[in-house]
């Protein structure tokens, strides 16, 4: 059975680079036509989409983030990573990692990490 | 970017009862709608894709429906494990969306 585990750390200093990565165990991040995606959830409010990559390489962020995205995969370690850099306290959030199948939705999710932005 | 507007932001229901939620999208997205149920604490969890097909495993009294810009999310009969909040999700176009959720309680 498919496990994504999200990982990293839960305090990050403003202006720094938030990093996190999402280990698969399970199944092979390169078999099959999936999209990889991170998630983040503001504590309290709502869910909103950071950006994803296709197994093939193709990646597609949110604009409203795009300047300071980056996600990759590493097939040789079998997890996907976000970098997001310059962070604010607008950025605290529970971020998640997950995955959906071409012209799918997400039917699997990490159990998310809390990341802080705080001096 | 497609916003997605849910109705209504809160509900409160008593055990047994039918629920509806409602989620529009501010322009056509086909069937490319996605229902989750997220759980205090918990990850969302899929129940609804492609506007109307049950996820494998989720109990049948939850369903969805619509087509475009207009769907709905019912649960036929309010159980106590159904307290959670609810969020459509489309994935027609770049960049991918939610709704604002709803949050269902048990009176």
């Amino acid at each position: 059975q498919l496990q994504l585990q999200e990982s990293g750390p839960g305090l990050v200093k403003p202006s720094e680079t938030l990093s996190l990565i999402c280990a698969v165990s399970g199944g092979s991040i390169s078999s099959g036509s999936y999209y990889w995606g991170w998630i983040r959830q503001p504590p309290g409010k709502g869910l909103e989409w950071i950006g994803s990559m296709f197994y093939s390489g193709n990646t597609y962020y949110n604009p409203s983030l795009k300047s300071r995205v980056t996600i990759y995969i590493e097939t040789s370690k079998n997890q996907v990573s976000l970098k997001l850099s310059s962070v604010t306290d607008a950025d605290t959030a529970v971020y998640y990692c997950a995955r959906r199948p071409y012209s799918g939705s997400y039917s699997d999710w990490g159990q998310g990490t809390l990341v802080t932005v705080s001096s | 970017d497609i916003q997605m507007t849910q109705s209504p932001s809160t509900l409160s229901a008593s055990v047994g009862d039918r629920v509806t939620i409602t989620c529009r999208a501010s322009q056509n997205i086909d069937s490319w709608l996605a229902w989750y149920q997220q759980i205090p604490g918990r990850a969302p969890k899929l129940l609804i894709y492609k506007a109307s097909t049950l996820e494998s495993g989720v109990p049948s009294r939850f369903s969805g429906s619509g087509s475009g810009t207009e769907f709905t999310l019912t649960i036929s009969s309010l159980q106590p494990d159904d307290l959670a909040t609810y969020y459509c999700h489309q994935h027609h176009s770049y960049p991918l969306t939610f709704g604002g959720g709803t949050k269902v309680e048990i009176k």
